[in-house]
């Protein structure tokens, strides 16, 4: 079984500061692992994946990824976060094996304030 | 711009109706999915299909869904008979896969559904 755990519903910051959105992952094999994010009343729009290579994954928008095997983690960052950039995110998992689809987190809110 | 289509936007029903939502994949994508949003469960995947053929379709209620893919260019999601806790965001998405090479799935803008 494949599972997600994104620990917090939501988080806050200030403009200007640094952002993490937390995920933990639980996979059989090799993980592949992206993070979503999800503006309101629209899809989800894909920011980033880890396959495989260097840990730390850059996306769009400034976001950045770092995967820690050991700790089976996927947290999502950006040094410095946007009003623009709150939104809902979700974190993804898959195996490796190219037959089940994407078990998704429960997404977190992240709320940038001015 | 490739990018996935669905429709129709929003769909208000009454209980007992039948409900078809449509899904135009990326051209060249061969995998599709539908997942189903809504405030308490979240993001449940309903069905996945490769090369037109239904992968897992497990997380789906059987009695009253059904998931198809016609042909490349369009999935169907059906519900008949549509109940009020089918009110929800169902949303498509399609990807590449290859081998057990993955690529993005690439979500549509999703149906709003509501039964009333």
């Amino acid at each position: 079984a494949q599972s997600v755990a994104q620990p917090e519903d939501q988080v806050n910051v200030a403009e200007g500061n640094p952002l993490t959105v937390k995920c933990t992952y639980s996979v059989s094999g090799n993980p592949y692992l992206f993070w979503y994010v999800q503006y309101p009343n629209r899809g989800l729009q894909f920011l980033l994946k880890y396959i495989t290579g260097d840990n730390l994954v850059k996306g769009s928008y400034g976001f950045e990824a770092e995967f820690n095997k050991s700790q089976t983690s996927f947290h999502l960052k950006k040094p410095s976060a946007l009003v623009s950039d709150s939104a809902l995110y979700f974190c993804a998992v898959r195996d490796d094996t190219g037959r089940r689809a994407l078990t998704f987190g429960s997404g977190t809110r992240l709320q940038v304030q001015p | 711009d490739a990018r996935v289509t669905q429709t129709p936007r929003h769909k208000v029903t009454e209980m007992g109706q039948e409900v078809t939502m449509r899904c135009q994949p990326i051209l060249g994508h061969n995998t599709v999915f539908w997942y189903r949003q809504t405030m308490m469960q979240g993001l449940e995947l309903l069905a996945y299909f490769r090369n037109r053929a239904p992968l897992d379709d497990s997380g789906m209620p059987k009695d009253r869904f059904s998931a198809e893919m016609p042909d490349a260019t369009l999935a169907t999601l059906k519900i008949q008979p549509s109940e009020p806790r089918d009110s929800a965001v169902y949303f498509c998405a399609s990807g590449l896969v290859f081998g057990v090479v993955t690529d993005t799935q690439y979500f549509g803008p999703g149906t709003r559904l509501t039964v009333l």
